[in-house]
């Protein structure tokens, strides 16, 4: 069965590393999406790509980046993580009913 | 900008008993709906949409929900909540042509016995 994993489940990282989440789909969708969640907000969302090569800012980017290289993968990178960006971050991905998001099971990344 | 408002935080059932939670949404067009369900350590499922035509949608799990425009409204409902439905229940809505979705809050459910 199509599936959308993320890797690590779980990371405790120092402040100033660099942290890299990772987010495999086999939907074979063309969109994916990536948004934290932290208590009181609800989701919000970090980045987007609509295919290969492409991505798109969205509402809190700072601190993090994004490159697509292939249709399945969408690395989130954090390029010097700050306590701030503690959360647990959630991969998604769409396809032909393209607002129609399917979602990872999530990874939970802690800032010390 | 469109926005998502679920009015509850945090509603309290008792097993059996019927359950609507509120959504209202914010946005000039037709909306694109959707009500996601995320169990504790979970992601979230998607338990319903509504694009268009019959604005009574039935999703999985027995879940229901109305849209209805001239409340800005889609409010999700089922009859009789089982102890499984305990979870946080999330409202969104796509925005234009971007397939960006924003979401509510949440709405934490709990369910008593």
């Amino acid at each position: 069965d199509a599936e959308i994993t993320q890797s690590p489940r779980h990371k405790i990282t120092e402040t100033g590393r660099q942290v890299t989440l990772a987010c495999h789909q086999t939907w074979n969708h063309n969109n994916m999406f990536w948004y934290r969640q932290d208590l009181g907000h609800g989701l919000r969302l970090i980045h987007y790509s609509y295919g290969v090569h492409d991505t798109n800012k969205g509402e809190v980017s700072d601190g993090y980046s994004v490159s697509r290289s292939n249709t399945e993968d969408l690395p989130l990178t954090l390029e010097s993580a700050a306590s701030s960006q503690t959360s647990v971050y959630f991969c998604a991905s769409s396809g032909l009913y393209a607002y129609e998001q399917y979602f990872g099971p999530g990874t939970r990344l802690t800032v010390t | 900008a469109q926005s998502v408002t679920q009015p509850d935080i945090h509603i309290t059932v008792s097993e059996g008993a019927s359950l609507e939670l509120r959504c209202n949404y914010s946005y000039g067009a037709t909306p694109y709906l959707f009500w996601y369900v995320q169990s504790p350590g979970q992601g979230l499922q998607l338990l319903l949409k509504y694009f268009s035509g019959d604005t009574l949608v039935q999703g999985i799990k027995g879940f229901e929900a109305e849209f209805k425009r001239s409340q800005s409204s889609f409010n999700l409902r089922k009859p009789s909540v089982h102890w499984s439905d305990a979870a946080e229940y999330f409202c969104a809505v796509g925005e234009g042509s971007n397939y960006k979705l924003t979401f509510g809050k949440g709405t934490l459910l709990t369910v008593n016995p």
